[in-house]
């Protein structure tokens, strides 16, 4: 079957870093992404991953690491602004995605 | 910049109604999708097409169908609302099938209501 496991919430305090984490698995793998969705609003891209590593982008950061079906998502010096739903999706072949049920990122001051 | 635009932010319908949900791209990509989303449940594939006049079904293709009949437009339809389908849905578009050209770029939602 196919699954993709992040977890439901997150707390953490702006300046802060914060990891969240993604496993999937799937029957196939052409990449992951991760997607940005405040609350009322249609997600947004933020990175994508096909080979093992690190990818950075600015205060964001992901990982991929396919022999292990894990990934992460790193978001450093948190602003308040990022608080937001964070989707972890897994191409496996072909066209559509497949989704994890998101986690959701509370940021205090 | 990719827009996807959605004919509604808020719709509000009764029971037994036939419900069309339409979606526009301005980036000329192959792919379009349907999805609805809701608590706890995460994002759900409903239906998708890779062409024109082509469609795939997705997870929850249930009491939905859809239509494309230009390149640019994906249309869903509820055949006849229920309660059930009451959910937030999202139209998402993607210029090709292979590595970064999969991204899938969404509209604004269009939340539904079934009375």
């Amino acid at each position: 079957g196919q699954n993709i496991d992040q977890p439901t919430e997150m707390t953490a305090t702006e300046g802060a870093i914060v990891q969240i984490n993604c496993t999937y698995q799937t029957s196939g793998f052409n990449g992951l992404f991760w997607y940005q969705q405040h609350a009322g609003e249609a997600p947004t891209f933020l990175s994508y991953n096909v080979l093992d590593g690190l990818e950075e982008k600015g205060r964001f950061s992901s990982f991929l690491s396919r022999s292990k079906g894990y990934s992460y998502l790193l978001l450093k010096e948190l602003q308040m602004k990022d608080s937001a739903s964070y989707l972890c999706a897994v191409n496996q072949a072909g066209t559509a995605l497949i989704f994890g049920k998101g986690t959701t990122l509370s940021v205090s001051s | 910049d990719v827009k996807v635009t959605q004919s509604s932010r808020y719709l509000v319908k009764r029971t037994g109604e036939k419900v069309f949900l339409e979606c526009v791209q301005d980036m000329d990509h192959e792919n379009m999708f349907w999805y609805r989303q809701d608590p706890g449940l995460g994002l759900r594939l409903i239906y998708f097409s890779y062409d024109v006049k082509m469609k795939e079904k997705g997870d929850i293709p249930e009491g939905y169908s859809v239509s494309r009949e230009k390149k640019e437009r994906f249309s869903l339809i509820l055949e006849s609302a229920s309660t059930n389908q009451t959910s937030m849905y999202l139209c998402a578009s993607s210029f090709g099938t292979s590595g970064s050209t999969d991204t899938q770029y969404f509209g604004p939602g269009t939340r539904l209501t079934v009375l």
